[in-house]
């Protein structure tokens, strides 16, 4: 059982189109990361979300956590190559664990 | 503060030897996440650490694979007689805290030929 699923899998769009991704939970978590991975290297931690309702911009990025902290979604406003990678959600249990997303893999093509 | 320190970046074993990966997690974190990556996949979940004890194990197989993370050292993931299956990207990530934000090493990637 996944705890967090991430929508799309896969994304593939154009420099300058703007776009969504979702991560969905049935359970609630105290807090969510969001990480994007670059071919080769490790996830970089790029926002915590703690609050419900929250929203966090990183530029062109926005991030947002469900009011019933069980979904977060990150919207990117004209994208571009750079931001081509793996995007991760991620966030604790009440427990010991850390879980991650399916992740999304997004493409901006030139 | 240095990050996640992980080594090799690099690992190549011959089906049946030892892999031996190290993991150093940034200065005061005390818990320990090891993943496997395999390609155009996400991160799986193997084992969770504290100093000198194993947390959760129950992402990692039971045989062949063992963690460890001493009180002195860095975290080790050991892979006994490897197999081709093994080969894949191994990251290590660290914590503070229960509730933090985990970082994450550069990752070792190991292939077994």
């Amino acid at each position: 059982t996944q705890l967090l699923e991430q929508s799309p899998q896969f994304l593939s769009i154009q420099e300058g189109e703007n776009l969504t991704v979702y991560c969905n939970s049935s359970s609630v978590f105290s807090s969510l990361q969001w990480y994007r991975q670059e071919p080769g290297e490790g996830p970089v931690l790029l926002v915590t979300v703690v609050t419900g309702g929250e929203v966090k911009k990183l530029k062109r990025l926005t991030f947002q956590f469900g009011d019933a902290r069980k979904d977060s979604s990150l919207h990117i406003t004209a994208a571009q190559p750079g931001d081509t990678g793996l995007y991760l959600c991620a966030g604790p249990n009440t427990g010991n664990q850390f879980y991650f997303g399916t992740g999304t893999s997004l493409t901006v093509i030139p | 503060n240095a990050g996640v320190m992980q080594n090799p970046r690099h690992l190549v074993r011959r089906r049946g030897q030892e892999a031996r990966l190290r993991c150093s997690p940034m200065k005061g974190h005390s818990h320990v996440y090891w993943y496997r990556q395999l390609p155009e996949e996400g991160l799986k979940f193997m084992v969770y650490l504290q100093k000198e004890n194993i947390i959760d194990e129950s992402g990692m197989p039971k045989e062949r694979f063992s963690a460890e993370f001493p009180k002195e050292g860095p975290s080790i993931l050991r892979i006994q007689q490897v197999v081709r299956g093994d080969s894949a990207a191994y990251f290590c990530a660290s914590r503070q805290y229960m509730n933090t934000e985990a970082f994450f090493g550069q990752g070792t990637r190991l292939t077994v030929v």
